[in-house]
This record gives C-alpha cells, structure tokens and sequence, in this order.
C-alpha cells in the first residue's frame, strides 16, 4: 500500500513555542491530505481537509490561526501549531489520499502520527 | 456517511481465527466498507473495503451479507500483533476528497 511518513515522531516543546509537523506522500501523489488529532482514549477527530495549493478547510472548534496548515505540494503538507500551550499536547496524525489516475484513488492512507507535549 | 455499530471489545485466541462484526443497516448502494486498525500509538492501517462481493487481501478476509446490512472482518490466524483498535467505516467511493469518520471500533484483544 501506499506510504505517508511524518517527521517528527515526537515532539516536547515549552508553552508558547511553535511546533512544524511535516507530513508526506511517500510514493503517490495526494490532493488531498487530513489532519486529525487524537486524545487519550478517544477517537480521531478532524482537525481540518488541506488541498494542494489552497486554503485548508478548519473543521469546527478548530482555530485556523493556532493550527496552521500549508500543502505546498502534492507530496507535502505541514500543520504548525503556533503558541502551543499544554491543552494541545495530543497525538496529530495526517492521512493522504486522491492520487492523480494512480493505483490509490479510493483509500486514505495514514502517517504514523506525532505525539506533541507541551510543557 | 452511515452509521456502523461495532462490539466495543473482543478477545481472541492467538493462532485461532479473529470474526469482528460490524453493523451498518442504513448503507446505501453506493457506498463501501472500509476496515482500518489503530495499533497503540500509531496511525491508522488500511485493511481492506469492499462494496457487495466478499474480498480478500494478504492481511484480512471481508465478509459482506447479501442485503449489505452487515460485515465481518476476518483475521485468519490472528497474532498477538494483531492487538489493536479495528474501525468499520461506510463511506461513498470519493474517499480521496472528505476526511474518515471514525466511530469508537472494536479493541481486540489477542491472548496469548
């Protein structure tokens, strides 16, 4: 299947700091990348839809000047977390799907996941 | 997207054969199954989807009843590397553009 990497797997910041995760299409072309964020013993949640070189679409509750999103690319979209406070430590995982005709069209696939501690 | 139900937990013998149930009774005809499994502290795997005929892939069996009402994920010999969180997902075929809804799946447990 197809691969999408994140960097970095984990991440430890002081309180008000800004964090970059950075995530990749290994081997497909993705339009469309998600951002989802996870807390302890619950499910994924949306953070919000990135599409290759438009704005990303913030679900809501999610502020779009806290977590800010650039696709760039086809292979690259990164999430900053700006002013990072310890309420947004989490698990920030992104999935990548919608190659352009290749083989990947109709699966998300998923990174491995940042886990971001805020202290 | 429709609604599936799930067990929230089963066991599983190791080497023996893992049947988790997924309920999806409001699908519409255009719409797939996904499974995905959440190991601890890692992002979500991409099992399998189908959307009437049963598939079958290197990892998993998929099993969906003839009204499409229902489906079963079929680990064959399940491992203890198998322990992980396993979401049954209805969506239509444009997966590409809108995000997953994830549900709170079934936690299985493989016991040694």
């Amino acid at each position: 299947g197809a691969v999408v990497s994140q960097h970095p797997s984990w991440v430890i910041c002081k309180s008000g700091t800004s964090v970059k995760i950075e995530c990749r299409s290994l081997d497909f072309q993705a339009t469309t990348m998600f951002w989802y964020r996870q807390f302890p013993k619950q499910s994924l949640m949306l953070m919000a839809t990135s599409n290759e070189g438009s704005k990303a679409t913030y679900e809501q509750g999610v502020e779009k000047d806290k977590f800010l999103i650039n696709h760039a690319s086809l292979t690259l979209s990164t999430l900053t977390v700006t002013s990072a406070h310890p309420e947004d430590s989490s698990f920030y995982i992104c999935s990548a799907g919608g190659s352009l005709g290749g083989p990947y069209t109709d699966t998300q696939y998923f990174g491995p996941g940042t886990r971001l501690t805020v202290l | 997207d429709a609604k599936t139900t799930q067990p929230p937990s089963m066991d599983c013998a190791e080497g023996r054969a893992a049947n988790l149930p997924c309920n999806h009774s409001t699908i519409s005809g255009n719409e797939y199954v996904y499974w995905y499994r959440q190991i601890h502290s890692q992002g979500p795997q991409y099992i399998i989807h189908g959307l009437k005929n049963n598939e079958t892939n290197e990892m998993a069996s998929l099993i969906i009843t003839e009204d499409r009402k229902s489906s079963t994920l079929i680990l064959p010999h399940a491992t203890l590397r198998d322990t992980a969180v396993y979401y049954c997902i209805v969506r239509s075929m444009d997966t590409g553009r809108r995000a997953l809804t994830f549900g709170s799946g079934t936690r299985l447990q493989v016991q040694p």
